[in-house]
């Protein structure tokens, strides 16, 4: 059964570092999705992504975030200069048009 | 504001005892909402889509149904593997995004 895939599945990173997480989506999938989720909270909305654009972002979502579509199979989100507060897990997810959202398994990202 | 509520935080069940979690939610205009189930340090996993009131979609031991201001998931004789934090988000028309609740962390103790 086709699945969403991030990587890595741990990272690291010392605070004012950049950060790229990436995620490979379903394959026949055309939107995509970043959301993120503070330890012991909800999962948050951060952006969708179709056409190679951006098509929602949330308040979250700040000049220090971007994302990218750097090839058929990628998508990634970056973080320009990391803050205590960006630790959380990270999820990527795909969906074939704009209803059902199938998410990857995330990437815990630690800020020290 | 669109939002999403989920009753009860935690509930703990022997193997075999049925019961039902709450999601209630306030959208300006539902465009569908979806039931997830997540394992610790795991990313949601998709159960069900609803998309209108009256409806129920069923999945093994799981069935979802939907009012005009809440959802259910009920949990007919469940087993231990079904211990999860179960998830339920709304998506409201004209947005893609999906709002979260808080969850309900289901425990089955056999």
């Amino acid at each position: 059964e086709p699945e969403v895939t991030q990587t890595p599945s741990h990272q690291v990173t010392q605070m004012g570092q950049e950060v790229i997480l990436r995620c490979v989506p379903i394959s026949n999938h055309l939107y995509f999705y970043w959301y993120r989720q503070i330890l012991g909270q909800k999962v948050e909305f951060l952006v969708s992504f179709y056409n190679n654009e951006i098509s929602e972002k949330s308040e979250i979502f700040d000049d220090q975030f971007s994302v990218e579509r750097p090839d058929g199979s990628n998508f990634t989100l970056k973080i320009r200069s990391t803050k205590l507060e960006d630790s959380a897990m990270y999820f990527c997810a795909s969906s074939i048009a704009t209803d059902t959202q199938y998410f990857g398994p995330g990437t815990r990202l630690t800020v020290l | 504001e669109d939002q999403v509520t989920q009753s009860p935080e935690a509930l703990r069940l022997q193997e075999g005892e049925s019961s039902s979690l709450n999601c209630s939610y306030t959208v300006s205009g539902l465009r569908g909402l979806f039931w997830y189930r997540q394992d610790p340090g795991k990313g949601p996993e998709f159960l069900f889509t609803l998309y209108s009131a009256g409806e129920e979609k069923e999945k093994e031991r799981l069935k979802a149904t939907l009012t005009k201001k809440e959802s259910f998931l009920h949990i007919t004789a469940p087993k231990p593997e079904d211990s999860a934090t179960y998830l339920c988000a709304v998506q409201a028309r004209g947005t893609d995004k999906l709002i979260f609740g808080t969850g309900t962390r289901l425990q089955v103790f056999p």
